[in-house]
C-alpha cells in the first residue's frame, strides 16, 4: 500500500538553528501534502498545505516566514523550521493521499513523525 | 467549520472486554471519516476509512459506524487486548479531493491484562 516517509524521526537542537523536515511519498506521486503538528496530548492540527509547484497555503496563526515549505517535486515536501526556538518544540507529521488510486476515496496516509526538541 | 469531538478522552478497560469509542462531528457534509490509532511518540496508524455513502467497515476486531444525520460515528473493538492500548483519533474529509482531515483530541485506551 501507499507509503510515505518522514524523516528526521527525533532531533534536539540549539536554539536558533534551523531544522528540516522531509516527507516523501514512496510509491506515488502527490502534489499536496499536509503538515500537521501535535502539541503533548493534544490532537493533531493542520499547519499547511504543500502544493507541488506553487506556494504552500498556511492555516491562521502559522507563520509562513517560520516554517518554510518547499514541495520541488512529486514526491518530496520539506519544512524547514527557521532559528527555531524552545515554544517550536514538538511533533510534526506530514500527510498524502494517493488520488491515482481512486482519488478521494483513498484514506490519507501519514509519515512516522518528527519529534523536535529544541533546547 | 467541522470541529470534531471524541468522548470519552480515556477509557481503562480489564482485558477480553468489548468496547465502544465515540466520535462526533459538527458538519454533516462529510466525506469520509478515518480512524487512526498512535502509539506513544508514534505516528499514525490508519485503522478504518467510512465514504460518507458508507454506514460502516469492519477489519478483524474492529467494526467502525457513520451516522452522518447524528453526526457521529463510532470504533467498536471487541475482545480487547493489551496490545490495543494506544490513543485512538477519529479524523474528519469535509470536502472530497484532496483536503486535509479535521480530528478530533483522541481518546486514549488503557487495556489491563
Amino acid at each position: 500500500g501507499a507509503v510515505v516517509s518522514q524523516h528526521p524521526s527525533w532531533v534536539i537542537c540549539k536554539s536558533g538553528t534551523s531544522v528540516k523536515i522531509e516527507c516523501r511519498s514512496l510509491d506515488f506521486q502527490a502534489t499536496t501534502m499536509f503538515w500537521y503538528r501535535q502539541f503533548p496530548k493534544q490532537s493533531l492540527m493542520l499547519m499547511a498545505t504543500s502544493n507541488e509547484g506553487s506556494k504552500a497555503t498556511y492555516e491562521q496563526g502559522v507563520e509562513k516566514d517560520k516554517f518554510l515549505i518547499n514541495h520541488a517535486s512529486l514526491t518530496l515536501s520539506t519544512l524547514t523550521v527557521t532559528s527555531a526556538h524552545p515554544e517550536d518544540s514538538s511533533f510534526y507529521i506530514c500527510s498524502a493521499r494517493d488520488l491515482g488510486a481512486g482519488g478521494g476515496n483513498q484514506p490519507q496516509h501519514f509519515g512516522d513523525g518528527t519529534r523536535l526538541s529544541i533546547l | 467549520k467541522q470541529e470534531v469531538t471524541q468522548i470519552p478522552a480515556a477509557l481503562s478497560v480489564p482485558e477480553g472486554e468489548n468496547l465502544v469509542l465515540n466520535c462526533s462531528f459538527t458538519d454533516s457534509a462529510i466525506y469520509n471519516l478515518q480512524w487512526f490509532r498512535q502509539d506513544p511518540g508514534k505516528g499514525l496508524t490508519s485503522l478504518l476509512l467510512i465514504q460518507s455513502s458508507q454506514r460502516e467497515q469492519t477489519s478483524g476486531r474492529l467494526n467502525a459506524s457513520l451516522d452522518k444525520s447524528s453526526g457521529r460515528s463510532t470504533l467498536y473493538i471487541a475482545a480487547s487486548q493489551p496490545g490495543d492500548s494506544a490513543t485512538y483519533l477519529c479524523a474528519g474529509g469535509v470536502n472530497s479531493g484532496n483536503t486535509p482531515l479535521v480530528f478530533g483530541k483522541g481518546t486514549r485506551l488503557s487495556v489491563i491484562a
